[in-house]
């Protein structure tokens, strides 16, 4: 079975430039997590969402970032516009949403803002 | 809210002599406790997680890890460690609310000697 997929792997952009990362989870897992690496620090959680609903987006900057989950299966986060303090490797995640269970984390995309 | 620390930022430790990863939580109840590795460019691999019941885990590749409740600790352990398990390690802990979005610590970085 296929793990967490996500794209790109890497992508180098220029500062106040858009940028989006695309995330298909494990199938049959209803909840899907965004998180933020920056480097030389743990994952941060940007979003959760349960099937198409974001429960958690308190720690999303919503004035560059958004991010949407149409018919609850893959995921799109968008930056627009991208700052310098942006650069980092964006991690998706997902889970069958139990509070004990495991969540199963993508390779990840870094991000370079230039 | 729940946190994590982990003390050591960098551990070097010789190929064949036994590791002690720190990590001390901070939960008013019931912690759910994790610990995940990464490797260069890749995602996070789960070793190991404590819900409840034995306070000795048993993980993958050899690893373990000990739950002290009086201690706030959780540290991950292996008797004898192997020129692959160079990579970063991360604790993490999950909140008794129904849900399971995770709070990662910062990691430690293990490099292993000859």
């Amino acid at each position: 079975e296929a793990g967490v997929v996500q794209s790109p792997r890497y992508k180098i952009i220029e500062k106040k430039q858009p940028v989006a990362f695309w995330c298909n989870p494990i199938s049959g897992h209803n909840t899907l997590y965004w998180y933020l690496q920056n480097l030389g620090q743990g994952p941060e959680l940007l979003i959760r969402y349960e099937n198409e609903e974001a429960v958690d987006d308190s720690q999303l900057p919503k004035d560059r970032f958004s991010a949407e989950r149409l018919k609850g299966v893959d995921s799109t986060l968008k930056i627009q516009p991208a700052e310098l303090g942006d650069s980092a490797v964006y991690l998706c995640a997902s889970s069958l949403g139990q509070v004990t269970g495991e969540l199963f984390f993508g390779e990840g995309s870094r991000l370079t803002v230039l | 809210a729940q946190s994590v620390t982990q003390p050591d930022i960098h551990i070097t430790v010789s190929e064949g002599a036994s590791l002690e990863l720190r990590c001390n939580y901070s939960y008013g109840a019931t912690p759910y406790l994790f610990w995940y590795v990464q490797s260069p460019g890749q995602g996070l691999q789960l070793l190991l997680k404590y819900f409840s019941g034995d306070t000795l885990v048993q993980g993958i590749k050899g690893f373990e890890a000990e739950f002290k409740r009086s201690q706030s600790s959780f540290n991950l352990r292996k008797p004898s460690v192997h020129w692959s398990d160079a990579a970063e390690y991360f604790c993490a802990v999950g909140a008794d609310s129904g849900y399971s979005t995770l709070t990662f610590g910062k990691g430690t970085m293990l490099l292993v000697s000859p």
